[in-house]
């Protein structure tokens, strides 16, 4: 069985440029989490999904952060215009309910210059 | 206050020891308890979770839960070098919300 799949693994941008990261959740589940982690502040929840449905995102940093879920397959997580300060591994999570394991891709490593 | 509180190590154990990783938390109405292990530059992996006091086990991994006193801890008996990893502590709070610690590194020396 596929795990969370993220694309691209890794990528370096200019500030200013709209960074897009992507995740496909595992077949089935309903739950799905954007994080981001960096080594000051651990990993810390940007927003999460039930049902294609953005419940909270007070974990979204600022009005440059946005994310998508258009159906049960794929998300997006947007950053328009990215600063220095977004440099970060950005990880997807999935889970069947909201209280059960979620279980990480790969996460995204992003530089921003 | 933070949510989730480890000490962030490093934690250095000789093969074949006892690590013992701890963490504490603020909630008291918080449920659920998960430990995460983090090889460098990979995701988080699910090893152990537990929701009721006491011990659970798994192969060399036993989590120890005590809601009084509001700590979570993960024992690994005969500790490899393929258990070098930083250890993550993650509790779910009484608003449903799963909070992360920042980890505890552990390295197990040959």
């Amino acid at each position: 069985d596929a795990g969370v799949i993220q694309s691209p693994r890794h990528e370096v941008t200019e500030m200013g440029q709209e960074v897009t990261l992507r995740c496909k959740p595992i077949s089935g589940h309903d739950y799905l989490f954007w994080y981001r982690q960096t080594m000051m502040r651990g990993l810390e929840l940007l927003i999460y999904f039930n049902n294609n449905v953005p419940i909270d995102d007070s974990g979204m940093p600022e009005d440059r952060f946005s994310a998508k879920m258009p159906n049960a397959s794929f998300s997006t997580l947007k950053i328009q215009p990215s600063e220095p300060r977004d440099s970060a591994v950005y990880f997807c999570a999935s889970s069947f309910g909201y209280n059960q394991p979620q279980h990480f891709g790969d996460g995204t490593r992003l530089s921003i210059l | 206050q933070k949510e989730v509180e480890q000490n962030s190590g490093p934690l250095s154990v000789p093969e074949g020891a006892i690590a013992s990783l701890n963490c504490t938390y603020s909630d008291r109405g918080s449920q659920s308890f998960f430990w995460y292990r983090q090889y460098s530059g990979k995701s988080p992996e699910l090893i152990m979770f537990i929701y009721s006091n006491g011990d659970k086990e798994d192969g060399r991994f036993t989590a120890q839960l005590n809601k009084a006193s509001q700590y979570v801890s993960l024992l690994i008996r005969d500790s490899q070098p393929s258990d070098s990893a930083t250890y993550l502590c993650a509790v779910r709070g009484g608003a449903n919300n799963l909070f992360f610690g920042t980890g505890t590194r552990l390295t197990v020396i040959p």
